[in-house]
């Protein structure tokens, strides 16, 4: 089976930069995936990774380290429309397939 | 990019009952999905709709509980029958296109809600 791990919920003032980390613990893992949820929206691909390190888009980055089944999406210059919930996701080999985390809700406060 | 609709956007059903959900996609994809999500939780696959053959499922999910048909590349549907409350929730479909693998394009979801 699959699991992942990641922070309920994470408080960070505006301007800042946060991480939220993800473990996890998968057979055939193949990518690393990051999606944004606003309440009352759909889920917003925000970044993947398949190899090993970081991966930067503008505000957002993601990082993988596959020996360590762990990665992290960090984002800088937080803004107050950054109040979301994250999911960090695995897709397994050969498989579009997605196993989302539980989530983390991320609090942007002035 | 896809642009994903789906109807309806949120039903408010009697227990019992059947409600089919439609998610069409403005092109053609590789792979649709279904998700469900309850408010404030994680989303759980329900199955991958096959084009022409019959859908996948997750375990936990059925087909006679959840029929999904995809006659096509670019719609699909997911019937959640003899309901109950529990199957209140937020119901989404995804799509993948093969030259852009990575990414998972969700609809706006359908909120159910079961009396």
């Amino acid at each position: 089976g699959q699991s992942l791990e990641q922070p309920s919920e994470v408080t960070a003032v505006e301007g800042a930069i946060v991480q939220i980390n993800c473990t996890y613990q998968t057979s055939g893992f193949y990518g690393l995936s990051w999606y944004q949820q606003h309440d009352g929206g759909a889920p917003t691909f925000l970044s993947y990774n398949g190899l090993d390190g970081l991966e930067e888009t503008g505000r957002f980055s993601s990082f993988l380290s596959r020996s360590d089944s762990y990665g992290y999406l960090l984002l800088q210059e937080l803004q107050m429309k950054d109040s979301a919930s994250y999911f960090c996701a695995v897709s397994g080999a050969g498989s579009y397939q997605l196993t989302f985390g539980k989530g983390t809700k991320l609090s942007v406060i002035p | 990019s896809a642009v994903i609709s789906q109807k309806p956007s949120r039903d408010i059903c009697q227990r019992g009952t059947s409600l089919t959900i439609q998610c069409q996609v403005d092109s053609q994809v590789t792979m649709m999905f279904w998700y469900r999500q309850q408010p404030g939780q994680s989303l759980t696959l329900i199955a991958t709709a096959n084009q022409g053959s019959e859908a996948t499922y997750e375990s936990g999910f059925v087909i006679d509980k959840f029929p999904i048909s995809r006659p096509n590349l670019t719609f699909s549907t997911l019937t959640v029958s003899n309901m109950s409350p529990e199957d209140s929730s937020i119901y989404l479909c995804s799509v993948v296109n093969h030259r852009v693998w990575e990414t998972q394009y969700f609809g706006p979801g359908t909120r159910l809600l079961v009396l």
